[in-house]
């Protein structure tokens, strides 16, 4: 079955490094996502990586993939006020981006000032 | 070039209405999925469409059903309203083989 778990809040101080977690536990997951959410509005995409990658960095964002524990994390470094919104990890089981996400239930992350 | 947007933002409806909801995908893409989300909750997939058909469903009675056009837009209908379909309904378009890019969604509220 799919199940995809984050922890629910994580707060850090301005300039700091974030590391949100997740957890999924369909073994024939091949693509893993991380969607930002700001209040009252819809996902905005922020990265992807293929499951036979261990790791993917763009910009500020660094996505580590661990297939033996089935752990993604997605490391924001220089956090800003700006990063402040609930995070989403979400998992498809095909190689395709027409089928459906797997969400989990989202990490709200604080900056603080 | 417009990304995916969904009309109306907010929606108030009473138990036992109707709802229709609209999206229209980003250009170049050929592929509607639905999701609610609600409060507190990461999006659930209700369905997604292709080619005018339904093409797969997640755990959602028939109450939820749908519609995509030649042009690709795509329309969410809810029958009899209940107070648990109150949610955020999040339209995700995309091409073969290609990322699902969200739109900023329509709120419902059932009263």
């Amino acid at each position: 079955g799919e199940d995809v778990e984050q922890s629910l809040f994580l707060s850090v101080r301005e300039g700091d490094s974030s590391v949100i977690n997740c957890t999924y536990t369909d073994s024939s997951s091949t693509y893993l996502y991380w969607y930002k959410q700001e209040p009252g509005a819809g996902l905005q995409l922020l990265t992807y990586i293929f499951s036979n990658m261990d790791m993917k960095q763009d910009q500020r964002l660094t996505v580590l993939l661990n297939k033996k524990d089935k752990h993604l994390s997605l490391r924001i470094a220089d956090t800003q006020t700006g990063d402040s919104a609930i995070y989403f990890c979400a998992e498809t089981y095909l190689n395709s981006g027409n089928t459906p996400l797997v969400f989990g239930k989202g990490t709200r992350l604080s900056v603080i000032a | 070039d417009a990304g995916v947007t969904q009309s109306p933002t907010h929606l108030i409806k009473t138990r036992g209405q109707q709802v229709t909801l609209r999206c229209s995908p980003k250009s170049g893409h050929d592929t509607v999925s639905w999701y609610q989300q609600a409060l507190g909750q990461g999006p659930q997939f209700i369905f997604q469409y292709y080619e005018e058909e339904e093409r797969q469903r997640g755990n959602f009675p028939d109450r939820f059903s749908g519609h995509q056009f030649p042009n690709y837009s795509s329309e969410l209908n809810v029958n009899a309203l209940l107070l648990g379909d109150s949610a955020l309904y999040l339209c995700a378009s995309s091409f073969t083989s290609d990322t699902q890019y969200f739109g900023p969604g329509t709120r419902l509220t059932v009263l």
